[in-house]
């Protein structure tokens, strides 16, 4: 069939406001879930990781947030910075391995 | 110490030829992934080798095979090449089998372009 290009969900901040990103995954075994940021050019680059057994977890500048009873996953970015922009996409992992499954991205884009 | 590295960067071939890609891995880490990525169909997972056996496989036809050698190093093999082909395809590796001690890290891809 026709190669329709993913509709990539899309969101724009001002610099130095919070950015919130939510990711909706599939499968309510999945008990892994990576964040992971793609700037052009690039492949993807970690950002954070949780497992199942947490519902929030923090790093540098950004939290991660697990809502198992909804299958949601969203990520905190705070005091958003022009480097921020990319195309973000969270992962679940079924335990099996290192097989991945990627949601279809998020485009974030930050305004000076 | 140096991320993942893949060769070629960019590469152009023809409808029905074949390509092999590569990929080297961070160093210690044993486990490598392959993925594709394309616009219709985003990021989707391909095969993942450790300790030179292929432990997982994605929905993909036979054309697409892999290999992993002694050093973690690994190469992807596409044969009878179409224009659906046409991809990033990227390299992933990781410390150990299970990615709860250790997340992937992601090369910068080999981009394919079938004619």
């Amino acid at each position: 069939g026709e190669n329709v290009g993913l509709h990539l969900p899309t969101l724009s901040v001002q610099e130095g406001d919070n950015s919130i990103i939510n990711c909706a995954y599939s499968n309510s075994a999945s008990d892994y879930f990576i964040w992971y940021k793609q700037e052009s050019g690039k492949g993807p680059q970690f950002i954070i990781d949780i497992r199942s057994n947490m519902d929030k977890r923090q790093g540098q500048r950004v939290t991660v947030l697990l809502n198992k009873t909804v299958k949601h996953l969203s990520l905190q970015i705070a005091a958003t910075q022009p480097g921020d922009s990319a195309v973000y996409f969270c992962a679940e992992n079924l335990n099996t391995g290192n097989q991945f499954y990627f949601g279809t991205g998020t485009s974030l884009t930050v305004i000076p | 110490k140096a991320g993942v590295t893949q060769t070629p960067r960019y590469l152009i071939k023809t409808r029905g030829q074949q390509v092999t890609l590569s990929c080297s891995p961070i160093s210690g880490h044993r486990s490598v992934s392959w993925y594709q990525q394309t616009p219709g169909q985003g990021l989707q997972f391909l095969f993942e080798y450790f300790s030179e056996t292929q432990r997982n496989k994605g929905n993909f036809p036979g054309r697409f095979s892999g290999r992993q050698f002694s050093n973690s190093r690994s190469e992807m093999n596409v044969s009878t090449l179409e224009l659906g082909d046409s991809a990033l395809y990227l390299c992933a590796s990781s410390l150990t089998d299970t990615s709860y001690n250790s997340p992937l890290h992601f090369g910068n891809g080999t981009r394919l372009t079938v004619t």
